[in-house]
């Protein structure tokens, strides 16, 4: 079965410092992967996939087949990092969100 | 990207009542999607809405609790009928956004009905 695992809830950091926020997957097919953030009160909104090998907000992702993960860095951490972040699996149009990681970055 | 506009925002309901929730999205889109995102839960998806045919329902979520309605290509509803209060949840509408280019393709989020059943 499709599945995305975000093994930590809360990652905390201090502004300036790197982050890197885990994300593994199960799914047997091809994967298109994502990362979503929600901003505090805020939509849930497209951060980037991976299929677009993009850098957005100073944030990357590579996906790593052999190790089945999606993991999201940044190399120093800002305050407005801040969000919740979720990873999501995408499988005949539909997407399977991971449990999300909020991220607290702090000053 | 693809405008959603999704109301009510929240709203606060009786047990035994029902609520329809509105998705209207600024561009034709084919699939609208609708998720539930349970307190403290991730997101889970309820049903694909396509127009001019009967929704599609994920495992545990069944038609008579959720009745979908897809009018047009811009339109949808989500009922949540014969509420109580573990229905108490967040509720999002989506569509596939990507203008043929799949290196753009993402999936756009309406901002959500808050659900609270008494």
């Amino acid at each position: 079965a499709q599945r995305v695992t975000q093994p930590e809830k809360l990652l905390s950091v201090f502004k300036g410092a790197p982050v890197e926020l885990k994300c593994n997957y199960s799914y047997s097919g091809s994967p298109e992967l994502f990362w979503y953030v929600q901003y505090s009160r805020q939509r849930l909104q497209l951060l980037l996939r991976h299929i677009s090998r993009e850098s957005i907000k100073g944030f990357t992702a590579d996906l790593n087949k052999g190790e089945t993960s999606f993991h999201l860095k940044k190399p120093f951490a800002q305050e407005e990092d801040s969000a919740m972040y979720y990873c999501a699996l995408e499988y005949g149009n539909k997407l399977v969100f991971g449990a999300g990681t909020i991220l607290r970055v702090k000053s | 990207s693809a405008v959603i506009s999704q109301k009510p925002s929240r709203d606060i309901c009786q047990r035994g009542t029902s609520l329809t929730i509105q998705c209207q999205v600024d561009s034709q889109v084919t699939m609208m999607f609708w998720y539930r995102q349970q307190p403290g839960q991730s997101l889970t998806l309820i049903a694909t809405a396509n127009q001019g045919s009967e929704a599609t329902y994920e495992s545990g979520f069944v038609i008579d609790k959720f009745p979908i309605s897809r009018p047009n290509l811009t339109f949808s509803t989500l009922t949540v009928s014969n509420m109580s209060p573990e229905d108490s949840s967040i509720y999002l509408c989506s569509v596939e956004d990507w203008a043929g280019d799949l290196r753009r393709k993402g999936y756009t989020f309406g901002s959500g009905t808050r659900l609270t059943v008494v």
